[in-house]
């Protein structure tokens, strides 16, 4: 079935530093979305690309619909603490088909 | 108000029971879907319901039986809980089946 690589798993990083991560598939998708979850919730839709080389930005938040529609990556610039969470990437080939998700990056951002 | 509602918020309960999980959405939405979250957070679809429709059920055992009374519900019965079922389980819904995918807050499953 279709698998989402994403990367890195986890990182550190002090309050204002600039973020990024990826996802990479084997299969080509015509639909990427990025989600947060904070702990003790649900997924929380942050940016959703339906097109390729498509380049969309939600506040601090800006990511990319990889031009070979098997990659996307989100940026997070200006870090600060309520950044912290789980992000993952989600990718849909059609219609009949299920959201995939990747396994997610854990932000910690240090004060 | 709550786009997508599901409760309980958590459920302790012993091995062998039989136990529901309820799930309501109000944004219109035709697709609704139970996803399945484990210990090392990775997401997995359980079932998906278009217009009340069954349209994907994954490899899941026959004791978890989704039941869709209406566009709006999507409820999950799991019968003869075993210590495995224990995760947290996620409602979800989207405009279609291939839109972006609205979550509720969970329900933490424990089995003892």
């Amino acid at each position: 079935g279709q698998q989402l690589n994403q990367s890195p798993q986890s990182m550190f990083i002090q309050e204002g530093e600039d973020v990024s991560m990826n996802c990479t598939s084997s299969s080509i998708f015509n639909t990427w979305l990025w989600y947060k979850q904070d702990p003790g919730e649900g997924p929380v839709l942050l940016i959703a690309l339906y097109k390729a080389g498509e380049l969309t930005s939600n506040g601090r938040l800006t990511a990319q619909f990889g031009i070979t529609r098997k990659d996307s990556f989100l940026n997070i610039s200006a870090s600060i603490p309520s950044d912290v969470g789980i992000y993952f990437c989600a990718g849909v080939y059609s219609g009949n088909t299920p959201l995939v998700f990747g396994k997610g990056t854990r932000l910690s951002v240090i004060a | 108000d709550t786009a997508v509602s599901q409760t309980p918020k958590y459920l302790v309960t012993q091995m062998g029971n039989d136990k529901s999980i309820k799930c309501e959405q109000n944004l219109g939405h035709d697709t609704m879907y139970w996803y399945k979250q484990d210990s090392k957070k990775f997401l997995k679809i359980m079932f998906s319901y278009n217009n009340k429709e069954l349209i994907i059920n994954e490899t899941v055992p026959n004791r978890f039986s989704p039941k869709s009374p209406d566009k709006a519900h999507l409820n999950l019965h799991i019968n003869s809980l075993e210590l495995g079922d224990s995760a947290v389980y996620f409602c979800a819904s989207s405009q279609v089946a291939s839109g972006p995918a609205y979550f509720g807050a969970g329900t933490r499953l424990s089995v003892l």
